[in-house]
């Protein structure tokens, strides 16, 4: 069964940093990309950023370019999103998913929130 | 950036109702087209992927249908549990996008 869990979500200032992880199980993780994908409060899904399964190739959000950045461990079965110099719009739900071979996201974790605010 | 214009952006319906949903693309994007839905406080989960394939385990009330520019999620038979969000994603290329969201009410 494939499962995604989120972590490290939490509360910090404008300008702030924090790094979220996800723990990928239930199949093998080096063989697909992964992505991050966000939701402001009571608004729409927002595409983050995604990272290929082998060649760690990164694309990212005009929105967070320069101030995110994706990374993962094929050993540790996980990926990460470190994000600096946040602002308050950054504040969401941020969702880690799967990349299905079709290049659509398939399965999801449950989402870990991040609040930025003084 | 292709964008994705998604309609309504609500709607009421009842029990054993047709829906349908459009979203209509800023330029072509063959079938890299996605379907999902979002119940409140929960992660989307996919429905359809290449603009027409049933995710496995998903009722087939739900279809889609549509290539290039213009697609459509039909729910045939409404029922209690499909009253939910819905947004459709392109991801023929990055950025990926979505649309903004469908919000299917119980009339």
């Amino acid at each position: 069964e494939v499962q995604l869990v989120e972590s490290g979500g939490g509360l910090v200032k404008p300008g702030g940093s924090l790094r979220l992880s996800c723990a990928a199980s239930g199949f093998i993780f080096s063989s697909y990309s992964m992505t991050w994908v966000r939701q402001a409060p009571g608004k729409g899904l927002e595409w983050v950023s995604s990272m290929s399964g082998s060649s760690g190739h990164s694309s990212y959000a005009d929105s967070v370019k320069g101030r995110f950045s994706m990374s993962r461990d094929n050993g540790k079965n996980s990926v990460y999103l470190q994000m600096s110099s946040l602002r308050v719009e950054d504040t969401a739900v941020y969702y880690c998913a799967r990349i299905g071979y079709d290049t659509a996201p398939d399965y999801w974790g449950q989402g870990t929130l991040v609040t930025v605010s003084s | 950036d292709i964008q994705m214009t998604q309609s309504p952006s609500a709607m009421s319906a009842s029990v054993g109702d047709r829906v349908t949903i459009t979203c209509r693309a800023s330029q072509g994007i063959s079938n890299y087209l996605a379907w999902f839905q979002q119940e409140p406080g929960k992660a989307p989960k996919r429905l359809i992927y290449s603009a027409s394939s049933l995710q496995s385990g998903v009722p087939s009330r739900f279809s889609g249908s549509g290539f290039g520019t213009e697609f459509t999620l039909t729910i045939s038979s409404l029922q209690p549990e499909d009253f939910a969000t819905y947004y459709c994603l392109q991801h023929n290329n990055y950025p990926y996008t979505f649309g903004q969201g469908t919000k299917l009410e119980i009339k």
